[in-house]
């Protein structure tokens, strides 16, 4: 079965920082683009940060450049989003998702066809 | 940035009512474009990738077409599974934006 399972959510004071974990199975990690999107209390939703295949690029969110690290590890099967100098407005259900499929030199666009549950994080003092 | 307005933000049907959503692209995005159905407490689900392409396992009841600046998810007969919130998104860069989202409740 196609999973993503994700971790490391919980409360966190303004400023400080929160290690989010993404464990993939079913499927070859190192085949698929990888994002983080994200969901505000009552909100929609909210792309965060993608990164390639192969790890060699990285895109974010404009608001979270600077304090947001996305890796991860094609051998560990596992996702990672480093989250720095957080702030009240960060606080959100974070997603790991599943995006580009890439293949013998070329990728396949399909939107974001698989979703984890989702891990809470707050941000308050 | 592209930024993405969909509309209407809420919309009341009835159980068999055909239902359309509109999403509008700040600039040309081609056919980048999926929609995203999620219900209260759950992670979203891939209805339309590619303006018009249906994931697979997804009733034929869901439809995507347009291409450009001007997209539609049409439900062609609104069923009891199907009241939830929608979301389009374009990834035609790699700076991804959803729009805003269409409750669709309960007439």
């Amino acid at each position: 079965e196609v999973q993503l399972v994700e971790s490391g959510g919980g409360l966190v004071q303004p400023g400080g920082s929160l290690r989010l974990s993404c464990a993939a199975s079913g499927f070859t990690l190192r085949s698929y683009w990888m994002s983080w999107v994200r969901q505000a209390p009552g909100k929609g939703l909210e792309w965060v940060a993608n990164i390639k295949h192969d790890g060699s690029e990285k895109y974010y969110l404009d608001s979270v450049k600077g304090r947001f690290i996305i890796t991860r590890d094609n051998v560990e099967n596992s996702l990672w989003l480093v989250m720095s100098s957080l702030r009240a407005e960060d606080t959100a259900v974070y997603f790991c998702a599943r995006t580009t499929y890439c293949s013998t030199g070329r990728c396949y666009d399909h939107g974001i066809d698989v979703w984890g549950q989702g891990t809470t994080v707050t941000v308050s003092s | 940035d592209i930024q993405v307005t969909q509309s209407p933000s809420t919309l009341s049907a009835s159980v068999g009512d055909r239902v359309t959503i509109t999403c509008r692209a700040s600039q040309s995005i081609s056919y980048w474009l999926a929609w995203y159905q999620q219900k209260p407490g759950k992670a979203p689900k891939l209805l339309i990738y590619k303006a018009s392409s249906l994931e697979s396992g997804v009733p034929s009841r869901f439809s995507g077409s347009g291409s450009g600046t001007e997209f539609t998810l049409t439900i062609s007969s609104l069923q009891p599974d199907d009241f939830a919130t929608y979301y389009c998104q374009q990834y035609n860069s790699y700076s991804w934006t959803f729009g805003q989202g269409t409750r669709v409740e309960i007439k």
